[in-house]
């Protein structure tokens, strides 16, 4: 079965810097590969989305790349902020039934 | 946009009660709607995917019958928590696909449920 591996140790960044997320999956690549942001007690929030044929997508302050041979999705955030704290989650949309397959998140803490 | 409402954010029952959440989707006709339980520091765990107008499908190891969903409007489901046990305190947030979209899902904010 699908898994999915986001760094389970919080991510210390300075503000200003670039803060750079992991998420590796095992077998077959999905369809879509999506990252959420949550904060304490909340839903996720929807950040982008990359197709897999898509290497790079871009989103203000956000960037996703996409390698189907490491199986390999990065999430970079450029002049990070305190505000970007957060917990961010990598999600696999992986056929037809709409479910999606989630990693456990990486809590990112960017420090003033 | 996409919007889902999600009610009540929090809720404490005593234990062998039941306990109703809602999830509304405001601007949009949601066919399918997922419900998810996370528990702390843990990733988002499907329990069922909520189809309007049929039964619900679980996912393997979660009781349907403690766990009642009810999709009866493309607008609203709601997740019935039968008998509730402090084993079942977690988390609950209901999501939405937005038919036609590949996009992003919509999730609600969360209910927080605590039992007693």
């Amino acid at each position: 079965s699908q898994k999915i591996e986001q760094n389970s140790e919080a991510l210390n960044i300075q503000e200003g810097k670039t803060a750079t997320l992991t998420c590796n999956y095992t077998n077959y690549s999905p369809a879509y590969l999506q990252w959420y942001r949550q904060d304490p007690g909340r839903g996720p929030v929807f950040l982008l989305l990359i197709r897999e044929n898509e290497k790079e997508k871009r989103k203000e302050r956000l960037k996703v790349t996409f390698d189907t041979t490491l199986k390999q999705s990065l999430f970079h955030i450029t002049a990070s902020q305190p505000a970007d704290s957060a917990t961010y989650l990598c999600a696999l949309l992986m056929d037809s039934n709409y479910q999606l397959i989630w990693g456990a998140g990486t809590k990112l803490i960017i420090k003033p | 946009g996409a919007v889902v409402s999600q009610h009540p954010s929090r809720v404490i029952c005593k234990s062998g009660t039941s306990v109703k959440i809602e999830c509304r989707s405001l601007d949009f006709q949601a066919t399918t709607m997922f419900w998810y339980r996370q528990f702390p520091k843990q990733s988002l765990m499907l329990m069922a995917t909520s189809n309007e107008g049929s039964k619900a499908t679980y996912e393997q190891g979660v009781e349907k019958d403690k766990f009642l969903i009810n999709h009866a409007s493309l607008t609203l489901s709601t997740l019935t928590v039968t008998s509730a046990h402090p084993e079942d305190s977690s988390f609950y947030i209901c999501s939405a696909r937005k038919p036609d979209s590949y996009y992003g899902y919509t999730f609600g904010s969360g209910t927080r449920l605590t039992v007693v």
